[in-house]
């Protein structure tokens, strides 16, 4: 089956630093990846829609200086969160799907919970 | 600006009832709308969906009902158990290739 994996699945770190977090696609290929960011008061907030082989398209509030992202084949994607603030802590998921078919299911992993101290 | 509104953050029900959760959309270019349920703890995981060509999808006790002139669509599970207990968000996406906006999530509470 379609699984995506993603770790750390939790971390912690100090205001102000930076931390890593990866997404994994396991029996499928992963042509689009969606980072998303799910806080206590929000729902999910799209933080950018990678494609292979397309530019990664961020929305706005979010931009590749704060959350570079790299995509580099069809099974695996990290987004790194830069200078880390309290209004960064949140769930991040990545939700990975199968392109050029109509309405493909995206599969979600269980997310990295980031916890700024 | 919440494309995707679910309008109760909460909802009760007695196992046995039909839990109804609801779910509006501003887009009218959306076409495709999942429903996805998430324990705590747990990643999204897709429930049922269904296209804005259909009326209705069912898939056992899971029902979408989709009003496209409205733009509303509705979940219905039949027969709810405690097992349902989980947070259930609507979603919706301009044909595939885009990305999903989610609505703000409705958690259901089965009780026996």
């Amino acid at each position: 089956g379609a699984l995506v994996y993603q770790y750390p699945r939790r971390t912690i770190c100090k205001s102000g630093t930076s931390m890593r977090m990866e997404c994994q696609a396991v029996g499928f290929q992963a042509t689009s990846v969606a980072w998303y960011r799910q806080s206590p008061q929000k729902t999910f907030e799209l933080i950018a829609l990678s494609t292979v082989n397309s530019a990664i398209k961020y929305e706005q509030n979010f931009t590749q200086e704060k959350f570079p992202i790299s995509h580099p084949n069809l099974s695996f994607s990290s987004m790194t969160v830069l200078n880390a603030y309290l209004e960064d802590r949140g769930l991040y998921l990545c939700g990975a799907r199968v392109l050029g078919q109509a309405n493909t299911e995206v599969f979600f992993g269980k997310g990295t919970r980031l916890t700024v101290v | 600006q919440q494309q995707v509104r679910q309008s109760s953050q909460s909802l009760t029900v007695w196992e046995g009832e039909t839990a109804i959760l609801n779910c509006s959309y501003e887009n009218s270019a959306f076409d495709y709308f999942p429903w996805y349920q998430q324990f705590p703890g747990e990643g999204p995981a897709l429930l049922i969906a269904i296209r804005s060509v259909s009326d209705k999808k069912e898939d056992g006790r899971f029902t979408i009902f989709f009003n496209k002139r409205e733009k509303n669509l509705s979940l219905h599970i039949k027969d709810s158990q405690p097992g349902d207990s989980a947070t259930y968000f609507c979603a919706a996406e301009v044909n595939s290739g885009t990305y999903q906006r989610f609505g703000t999530g409705t958690k259901l509470q089965v009780v026996p």
